[in-house]
């Protein structure tokens, strides 16, 4: 199994540029989630999702959008690069009905410039 | 609600020391418990869980055990070694419900 799969790994972008960070994952896992994390810092959750066609905010989804066309894939979009959305993302996935925890993808790093 | 309380790092320790990283949780209910590790430029990976009070969790040398009295989730190593340099998370969740994660501990293991 792949698990869940991020791309890409790292990427810059201007100021008022949009991009979309792609993940997949082929675990047939109901949950998905997008999260943040700052150098040094926590995990903050950006945007969440139970099923296909359903999606969530989290604490911090300003600047953000999500989908959920599939349960494999749940991409997350930024419209207008800013710096402050600079950090390392990273995508998770679950099924909290059998308490195995999240699998997480190995991260995109986005500097805005 | 739910909440997860870990000890602030940065650890450092000599290589072959014994390890703690202390974790407390606020609940509801009976939740899972978890600790995640981040090696540098990596995501997180799970480490260890415990589903229910007095179960202990253990892997590549780590244990932590679920004391439901003391509502604590203590990670602990008896003999740390450099590779074991990395961000530690303790985190708690319900069936059906989102995972709350700790702030992280970062641990680095002098040789």
């Amino acid at each position: 199994n792949a698990g869940v799969t991020q791309t890409p790994k790292f990427r810059i972008l201007k100021i008022g540029q949009s991009m979309t960070l792609q993940c997949t994952q082929d675990m047939n896992h109901n949950y998905m989630y997008w999260y943040r994390q700052d150098p040094g810092m926590g995990l903050k959750l950006i945007y969440y999702s139970v099923g296909a066609g359903i999606t969530d905010k989290g604490e911090v989804p300003n600047g953000y959008n999500v989908s959920r066309s599939t349960t494999e894939d749940f991409p997350l979009r930024l419209e207008l690069a800013a710096p402050s959305q600079t950090s390392v993302y990273f995508c998770a996935s679950s099924r909290p009905d059998q308490g195995h925890g999240y699998t997480f993808g190995s991260g995109t790093r986005l500097t805005v410039v | 609600g739910n909440s997860v309380t870990q000890m602030e790092g940065p650890v450092t320790l000599s290589e072959e020391a014994f390890l703690t990283i202390n974790c407390t949780y606020t609940a509801t209910g009976y939740p899972s418990l978890f600790w995640y590790v981040q090696y540098p430029g990596e995501g997180l990976q799970l480490l260890l869980k415990a589903t229910k009070a007095d179960d202990k969790g253990s892997n590549k040398g780590f244990e932590a055990t679920y004391r439901k009295e003391t509502t604590s989730f203590h990670l602990e190593k008896g003999s740390v070694q450099v590779s074991d340099s990395a961000v530690y998370f303790c985190a708690l969740g319900n069936r059906d419900d989102k995972i709350i994660f700790g702030k992280g501990t970062r641990l680095h293991i002098l040789p």
